[in-house]
């Protein structure tokens, strides 16, 4: 069965643009769920969708948004990029996100650098 | 807010066992134990997971202490290829759903 993929797998940017980066979970996984990773802060969860759905948001600005399409893929996009956004952007996929025990299998990430 | 304490950095010989502990004391009783590890520049790789009882997968054996106030991750026979960062994970159940809050990691560095 085929992992989580992300594309692209590297992006460099210019302050105050904005970017998108993909993400097509396991097939049969329907919860979708971005990360953030820095160096400074680790990896911070930012937000989860299942069923097209945003469930869960995690603490971060406006800038950030995401959704999911029918068939479970996802998108997240950053607006306005700043700096600080560069990033490893991490996407993980479960069969669904009930209050059960479930494992997250991630991605391998986007690299985001903002110049 | 940390949900879980981990030790900066662990070494471990080759061959050996690797014991990796992981505090979280103020985990309620429906919240679930995950540790998850992550091999530079790679996505995190689950490892294992449980409530209150002891689990034991192909990876590695999951201890839950009887209050839950902590665990240890044990790779039995640790190899060079076990060095990674062990993120010790607590499931929060939040009001719209599912978070997971990454711990600060322990960086094991498994020695030849």
């Amino acid at each position: 069965k085929a992992g989580v993929t992300q594309t692209p797998r590297y992006l460099i940017k210019t302050r105050g643009q904005q970017v998108t980066l993909s993400c097509s979970p396991i097939s049969g996984h329907r919860s979708v769920s971005w990360y953030q990773q820095t160096p400074g802060q680790g990896l911070q969860f930012l937000f989860e969708y299942f069923s097209e759905t945003q469930r869960n948001k995690g603490n971060f600005p406006g800038r950030f948004s995401g959704r999911q399409f029918s068939n479970s893929r996802s998108e997240m996009n950053v607006s306005t990029l700043e700096l600080g956004d560069s990033a490893l952007y991490l996407c993980a996929s479960s069969f669904r996100p009930v209050p059960s025990s479930y494992e997250q299998y991630f991605g391998p990430g986007t690299r985001l650098t903002v110049t | 807010d940390a949900k879980t304490t981990q030790p900066p950095s662990m070494d471990c010989a080759e061959g050996r066992a690797a014991n990796l502990p992981c505090n979280h004391s103020t985990i309620s009783g429906n919240e679930y134990v995950y540790w998850y590890r992550q091999i530079h520049s790679q996505g995190p790789q689950y490892i294992i997971h449980g409530l209150k009882n002891n689990e034991t997968n192909e990876m590695a054996s999951l201890i839950i202490t009887e209050d839950r106030k902590s665990s240890t991750l044990i790779l039995p026979h640790a190899t060079l290829r076990d060095t990674a960062v062990y993120y010790c994970i607590v499931r929060v159940e939040g009001w719209s759903g599912n978070q997971f809050y990454f711990g600060t990691g322990t960086s094991l560095t498994v020695i030849p």
